[in-house]
C-alpha cells in the first residue's frame, strides 16, 4: 500500500530561526513528490516538484531535498517568518496509475513565533 | 494562473440534507478530483473525473456522488448529509501529463448539524 508518513506532526519555532521537515514514501512506481504550503482554511498551494533524478529544488526560502534510494525528502525553511505558519503537506505521485496517482501526507503544522 | 474556485467557504447544512458542492476551473484542465480533508487524516479521494461525463470513484466514494456536465465544472453531490460529512471539501484540477501540477481550490469548510 501507498504511504507518505511526515514527521514531526508539529512544530513551534522562533521567528528567524531555520527548521526541516521530514517526508518518508512508499510509494511505487515513484513519479514526482511535491511540497504544499496550506494556509488556516485554504486549499493547498504548491512550494516545489521533485523527480526522480532531482536532488534539490529551491523556492525563496524553502529548499527540497530527495533521495530516490531511501524515499526520502526533507522541506527546509530559512530565517522562518510569522507568514510561514501554515501546515506543510508532502505528496507523492505514482507513474502509471493515471489520474489518481496521489498519496497525501498527513502534513506538519508549523507555528512561528514572534 | 490557474484558477480553481470553489463557490462557497463555508456551509452549514442539517442531517438529511442534500448538499451540492461546486468547482470550477478556467485552465480547460481534463483532470478534476475531490478530496476531504480531516484531522490527522490527511486528505483522501472521494471522487475525480478524467473528462466530461466521465468519474471514477476514490477511496471514499460512499455517501456521495457527482456530476461533470461541462469541462470546468465539478460538482460534488451529498445525497443526504450525515454529521459525519462535517468537513474541508478540497476541489483540485490538472492538466494531462505527469508533471502537471496540481491547483486546489480554497476549500469549503462543511458543518452538517
Amino acid at each position: 500500500k501507498n504511504q507518505v508518513e511526515q514527521s514531526p506532526q508539529s512544530l513551534i519555532i522562533l521567528e528567524g530561526k531555520n527548521c526541516t521537515l521530514q517526508c518518508n514514501y512508499t510509494v511505487s512506481p515513484f513519479s514526482n513528490l511535491r511540497w504544499y504550503k496550506q494556509d488556516t482554511g485554504r486549499g493547498p498551494v504548491s512550494l516545489t516538484i521533485m523527480t526522480f533524478s532531482e536532488n534539490t529544488k529551491s523556492n525563496g526560502r524553502y529548499t527540497a531535498t530527495l533521495d530516490a534510494d531511501t524515499k526520502q525528502s526533507s522541506l527546509h525553511i530559512t530565517a522562518s517568518q510569522l507568514s510561514d505558519s501554515a501546515s506543510y503537506i508532502c505528496v507523492v505521485s505514482a507513474k502509471d496509475t493515471g489520474r489518481r496517482a496521489l498519496t497525501f501526507g498527513s502534513g506538519t503544522r508549523l507555528q512561528v513565533q514572534p | 494562473d490557474v484558477k480553481v474556485t470553489q463557490s462557497s467557504r463555508y456551509l452549514v447544512k442539517r442531517t438529511g440534507e442534500k448538499v451540492f458542492l461546486e468547482c470550477v476551473q478556467d485552465m480547460d484542465h481534463e483532470n478534476m478530483f475531490w478530496y476531504r480533508q480531516d484531522p490527522g487524516l490527511g486528505l483522501r479521494l472521494i471522487y475525480f473525473s478524467y473528462d466530461v461525463k466521465m468519474k471514477e470513484k476514490g477511496d471514499i466514494p460512499e455517501g456521495y456522488s457527482v456530476s461533470r456536465e461541462k469541462k470546468e465544472r465539478f460538482s460534488l453531490i451529498l445525497e443526504s448529509a450525515s454529521t459525519n460529512q462535517t468537513s474541508m471539501y478540497l476541489c483540485a484540477s490538472r492538466g494531462s501529463g505527469q508533471t502537471y501540477g496540481y491547483t486546489f481550490g480554497s476549500g469549503t469548510r462543511l458543518t452538517v448539524v
